[in-house]
């Protein structure tokens, strides 16, 4: 089945710096979505990817679709304790996602002040 | 305020006894998914709906079992707790206009069982 892999699981960062997770599909994907989970809280959703190559930003947060649409990044520039919690990414599987998404198992931030 | 909500926040069980999990949502959302996450394994799809009176399996569906009587709930059953089912639950809906839209998730379901 498919596989949804993410790099690295933990990131340990002093407060201004930048961070960056990885996630790399075993099969192309028609669109990719991000979610962030703070500590003890519950996956919400920040984006969805669906261009070959597609660049988003959110403020200080960069969302990039792989040429070949089996790879994503998250990059995070000057972190803040704010962003603190754990982001997943999320493929669909051969439904589209209506038959649900496979989520990697996602890259802790934490931030040292 | 509109959203998934998810009943009951924490439940302890003992090996062999019962439960129902309740997830509601009133955003006229035809997905719903159970997922199940677990400490270094992610979210896992245990069961999902795609309309009102269907469900299917999803990853890990042994030992559940669910229904959707009504568009708005999805309920999820366990009907012979194990320890192996201790996690926290989490109920999700979306929807889709040709493009599937992002989940939104409950708050989830603490549950231990001993």
């Amino acid at each position: 089945g498919q596989q949804v892999m993410q790099i690295p699981q933990y990131q340990h960062v002093q407060e201004g710096e930048d961070f960056t997770t990885y996630c790399n599909s075993s099969t192309t994907l028609s669109n990719i979505q991000w979610y962030k989970q703070r500590p003890g809280g519950h996956p919400v959703f920040l984006i969805q990817l669906v261009k070959s190559g597609e660049v988003k930003k959110q403020k200080r947060l960069t969302f990039q679709f792989g040429e070949a649409k089996k790879n994503s990044s998250l990059h995070i520039t000057a972190t803040q304790t704010t962003d603190v919690g754990t982001y997943f990414c999320a493929g669909p599987g051969s439904g589209g996602g209506a038959d649900g998404l496979t989520f990697g198992k996602g890259t802790h931030l934490i931030i040292q002040p | 305020n509109a959203g998934v909500t998810q009943t009951p926040k924490f439940r302890v069980l003992k090996t062999g006894q019962s439960m129902t999990l309740l997830c509601a949502q009133d955003m006229n959302h035809e997905y719903m998914y159970w997922y199940r996450q677990d400490p270094g394994m992610g979210l896992r799809l245990i069961h999902y709906s795609v309309g009102e009176g269907t469900t299917a399996k999803g990853e890990v569906p042994d030992g559940y079992n669910v229904s959707r009587l009504k568009k708005q709930n999805f309920l999820l059953g366990l009907e012979s707790a194990a320890p192996s089912q201790t996690s926290v639950y989490f109920c999700a809906s979306s929807y889709s206009t040709g493009t599937l839209y992002g989940y939104t998730f409950g708050s989830g379901t603490r549950l231990t069982v001993v």
